[in-house]
């Protein structure tokens, strides 16, 4: 069965830091790349970053509204993604959710969502 | 950036009814379209993909179709469980992006 389960979300002060992880598991994980999406609440879906897999020198993606602030990173080894969030703003208040992408670009996967509070 | 447009926003059907979304692309992602569900608290779930091919054990009351800049997502006959928001999705491009949602409740 796959499975995904984010973690590390919490309440953290405008231009802080935090970092999400996103444990996969039945799958295999080193061959699929794997996205970040976020909802901010009672939003629509926003498209965070991607990262591929080895076999694409693990190249990263991001929306403009993070780029320079988030890093998409993952370990194979320990079958988990990440997400370094730095230079927090409260407009990143949201729920950050991990998904897998197949080969015919379906988020087949997604986990339950960790939430992650920007507040002072 | 690609932007997609749903509409409309929000609905209201009663039991039985056929729903349809529409989703307008702002320039031609060919077929390269995906609808999900939403339920309050839960993760999305992927209904449709490639526009019209309906997910592993989806029930078949859903359909899509569509291609190059207009798409439609149908429910035949709406039941209680559906009651959810539905969102499109383009893959044609990064950043990857979503329509806005519409919120299906019943009448």
């Amino acid at each position: 069965e796959v499975q995904l389960v984010e973690s590390g979300g919490g309440l953290v002060q405008p231009g802080g830091s935090l970092k999400l992880s996103c444990a996969a598991s039945g799958f295999i994980f080193s061959g699929s790349p794997m996205h970040w999406v976020r909802q901010a609440p009672g939003k629509g879906l926003e498209w965070v970053g991607r990262i591929k897999t080895k076999a694409n020198n693990y190249a990263t993606a991001y929306a403009a509204s993070v780029k320079g602030r988030f890093t998409i990173s993952r370990d194979d080894s320990k079958n988990t993604a990440f997400l370094q969030m730095n230079s927090l703003k409260t407009e990143d208040t949201a729920v950050y959710y991990c998904t897998r992408i197949t080969g015919d670009f379906r988020f087949d996967f997604w986990g339950q969502g960790t939430l992650v509070t920007v507040s002072s | 950036d690609i932007q997609m447009t749903q509409s409309p926003s929000s609905l209201s059907a009663s039991v039985g009814d056929r729903v349809t979304i529409t989703c307008q692309a702002s320039q031609d992602i060919k077929n390269y379209l995906n609808w999900y569900q939403q339920k309050p608290g839960k993760a999305p779930e992927l209904l449709i993909y490639g526009a019209s091919n309906l997910e592993t054990g989806v029930p078949s009351r859903f359909s899509g179709g569509g291609s190059g800049t207009d798409f439609t997502f149908t429910i035949r006959s709406l039941q209680p469980e559906d009651i959810a928001t539905y969102y499109c999705q383009q893959y044609d491009d990064l950043p990857l992006t979503f329509g806005g949602g519409t919120k299906v409740e019943i009448k």
